[in-house]
């Protein structure tokens, strides 16, 4: 079945570390997003990428970095530097210039 | 920036009920999503109008273009529909504007 696959689905953060979130989708999108999901507020758009090797800060790139080495895969990389970092993250895709977006299932990040 | 805003925030209602949720937005759109996120959190996209009226089975979703308006109605609803519905305008290369969303609860 083709989809988005986010794993894992809880993650625990150490002060100071670096963790990465995953993201796979075998839709054959061009497109692909990350977001992040706080309680009480819409979903806010933290970077995205039109193409392979290419991609773009969203509305709150701050402490957050991303890869797309392949058409099939887009991590999400929370770093140290993100002081708040306790929130659920969705990844999405879409056809280039088409305006449906698919979502995974998310993550669900928490600081210990 | 578009500014999306939807009411009520949360609602309560008895099986059966025909529900109504609103989305206002601020700037003309080619686009208008509905999505749909379960209380595990996963989302899925219910509608994307860009005119009119679509339907499907006891969801039905319009917009007015014009006014900046959509609506999402359910009809006969039932306990299952118990979700968070979400309206989000844009799209393309550059992703989504979301509302906060709806919490909607269903009691039987």
């Amino acid at each position: 079945d083709g989809g988005i696959t986010q794993s894992p689905k809880y993650l625990f953060r150490k002060e100071g570390q670096n963790v990465t979130l995953s993201c796979e989708q075998n839709l054959n999108h061009d497109a692909m997003y990350w977001y992040r999901q706080d309680p009480g507020q819409g979903l806010r758009l933290i970077y995205y990428s039109q193409i392979v090797n290419d991609f773009q800060k969203g509305d709150i790139a701050e402490g957050y970095s991303v890869s797309r080495e392949k058409k099939e895969s887009f991590p999400l990389t929370v770093t140290s530097a993100q002081k708040n970092p306790t929130a659920f993250y969705l990844c999405a895709s879409s056809m280039m210039r088409q305006n449906i977006q698919y979502f995974g299932a998310g993550t669900r990040l928490s600081v210990l | 920036k578009n500014e999306v805003e939807q009411s009520p925030q949360n609602l309560t209602a008895q099986e059966g009920e025909f529900i109504t949720i609103n989305c206002s937005y601020s700037v003309g759109i080619s686009a208008l999503h509905w999505l749909q996120q379960h209380p595990g959190g996963g989302i899925v996209s219910l509608f994307m109008l860009s005119s009119g009226k679509k339907k499907h089975g006891r969801l039905i979703a319009t917009i007015n273009i014009q006014e900046k308006h959509s609506s999402l109605h359910i009809t006969a609803s039932h306990p299952r529909d118990s979700a968070v519905y979400i309206c989000a305008v844009g799209g393309g290369a550059d992703g989504l504007t979301f509302g906060k969303g709806t919490h909607l609860i269903i009691q039987p």
